[in-house]
């Protein structure tokens, strides 16, 4: 079966950083996707990832080890408003996403 | 201005009604979807049409059905609703079905569905 991992919450500190990882069993890979969701709102779109490597956008950058099945999302300087669960979804060969539950971040002060 | 706008946003209503929901796109992409996250916030693909003709569709009861009347529109019926069907209704578009970037899908503010 198709399946991906993702830790259900973590906790990190304003202005720390924080590594969100992903694993992914899937029939075969066309892109990871990563989303952010905000308590009571949308979906939305962070980061793509194809290639194996790293991504970098601004305070957030993504990573994906093709080969490991691994993805990790990296958020640097964390701010409160970062506080939001984040969706890891892998596109299959039949160009589906497949969804993990999603990591809900909290941001202490 | 709004991209994906889904309408409406809070739904409460009886077991045994019928019910939809609508949703508009105004971004000109050819691919609409619809996803139910449950309580447990666990997206679910329910259906997807691509200039208005079904791609996708995933085993959900047939209370359920779709309508595209035209490829920025996308509604959903829902028959005689059941209490678990409560759960958050996602609209969402993308520019195409395949290919990274034109797959990224934007989604609608959501409509929470709440049947007693």
């Amino acid at each position: 079966g198709q399946n991906i991992d993702q830790p259900t919450e973590m906790t990190a500190t304003e202005g720390a950083i924080v590594q969100i990882n992903c694993t992914y069993q899937t029939s075969g890979f066309n892109g990871l996707f990563w989303y952010q969701q905000h308590a009571g709102e949308a979906p939305t779109f962070l980061s793509y990832n194809v290639l194996d490597g790293l991504e970098e956008k601004g305070r957030f950058s993504s990573f994906l080890s093709r080969s490991k099945g691994y993805s990790y999302l990296l958020l640097k300087e964390l701010q409160m408003k970062d506080s939001a669960s984040y969706l890891c979804a892998v596109m299959d060969s039949n160009y589906q996403l497949i969804w993990g539950a999603g990591t809900k971040l909290i941001i202490k002060p | 201005d709004t991209a994906v706008s889904q309408t409406p946003k809070y739904l409460v209503t009886q077991m045994g009604n019928d019910k939809s929901i609508k949703c508009e796109q105004n971004l000109g992409h050819d691919t609409m979807y619809w996803y139910k996250q449950d309580s447990k916030k666990f997206l679910k693909i329910m259906f997807s049409y691509n200039n208005k003709e079904l791609i996708i569709n995933e085993t959900v009861p047939n209370r359920f059905s779709p309508k595209s009347p035209d490829k920025a529109h996308l509604n959903l019926h829902i028959n005689s609703l059941e209490l678990g069907d409560s759960a958050v209704y996602f609209c969402a578009s993308s520019q195409d079905t395949r290919g990274g970037g034109a797959n990224v899908l934007t989604f609608g503010a959501g409509s929470r569905l709440t049947v007693l």
